[in-house]
């Protein structure tokens, strides 16, 4: 299994800031991805974090917008750029593990509202 | 290409009532299968998941899901709902194999109230 935490928990910020968003696992691993749910919302995978190149982003999300980093297999970082109140949600961390990366963990989420 | 579809946004039963929550599931590979719990406020908690083994999954808390290929559906049930499964339920999809290998596309989610 994987233990996942991410800081901060929950956030309040104007509109216009950024927030970095951290993800520590408590193994090391090699597919980690980040996920957004807005409010009353699924989840739906903003993108692929990858250890030592750029990030692989979904349909509808840049890069400018929500810049990742990934320097080691146990962190990574989204960044919530240049921030309105359709930004305001649950952002979270995910990895999978195991034959064909069938196992699936999640961390705890941020919850960001944007003011 | 892979896409999830929850039959209900919200589902009602009474306290001792059969649960029974809708999943059909599209992917271009065989998939791999996956309900998530969510209570208010709190993160994902996973049920239980279909991995290409038996067809019929048990996860916790007394839940239980078939894998029906024919049927493309992976429902969700429980023989005896309790208030404390009062929450919302993810079906979620990822396959096994292709450039979708370990990003999973979640449904809608469904909402199931228990009554007394």
């Amino acid at each position: 299994s994987a233990v996942i935490s991410q800081k901060p928990s929950r956030d309040i910020c104007q509109r216009g800031t950024s927030l970095t968003i951290q993800c520590q696992v408590d193994s090391q691993v090699t597919m980690m991805f980040w996920y957004r749910q807005q409010p009353g919302q699924s989840l739906t995978l903003i993108a692929t974090a990858n250890q030592g190149s750029e990030a692989t982003y979904e349909s509808g999300f840049v890069i400018d917008k929500f810049p990742i980093s990934r320097p080691n297999l146990t962190f990574s970082t989204l960044t919530v750029s240049n921030m309105s109140p359709e930004d305001s949600s649950i952002y979270l961390c995910s990895v999978a593990i195991g034959v064909s990366y069938n196992e699936q963990f999640f961390g705890p989420g941020t919850r960001l509202t944007v003011l | 290409a892979q896409s999830v579809t929850q039959l209900g946004s919200h589902v009602s039963v009474s306290e001792g009532a059969l649960v029974l929550l809708r999943c059909n599931y599209s992917s271009s590979v065989p998939p791999y299968l996956f309900w998530y719990v969510q209570y208010p406020n709190q993160g994902l908690q996973l049920l239980l998941k279909y991995t290409s083994a038996a067809t019929l999954v048990k996860g916790i808390n007394g839940f239980e899901a078939e894998f029906k290929k024919s049927e493309t559906s992976f429902h969700l049930t429980k023989p005896s709902a309790h208030m404390s499964d009062a929450a919302e339920y993810f079906c979620a999809v990822t396959g096994a194999g292709g450039t979708s290998y370990g990003k999973l596309t979640f449904g809608q989610g469904t909402i199931l109230t228990v009554h007394p």
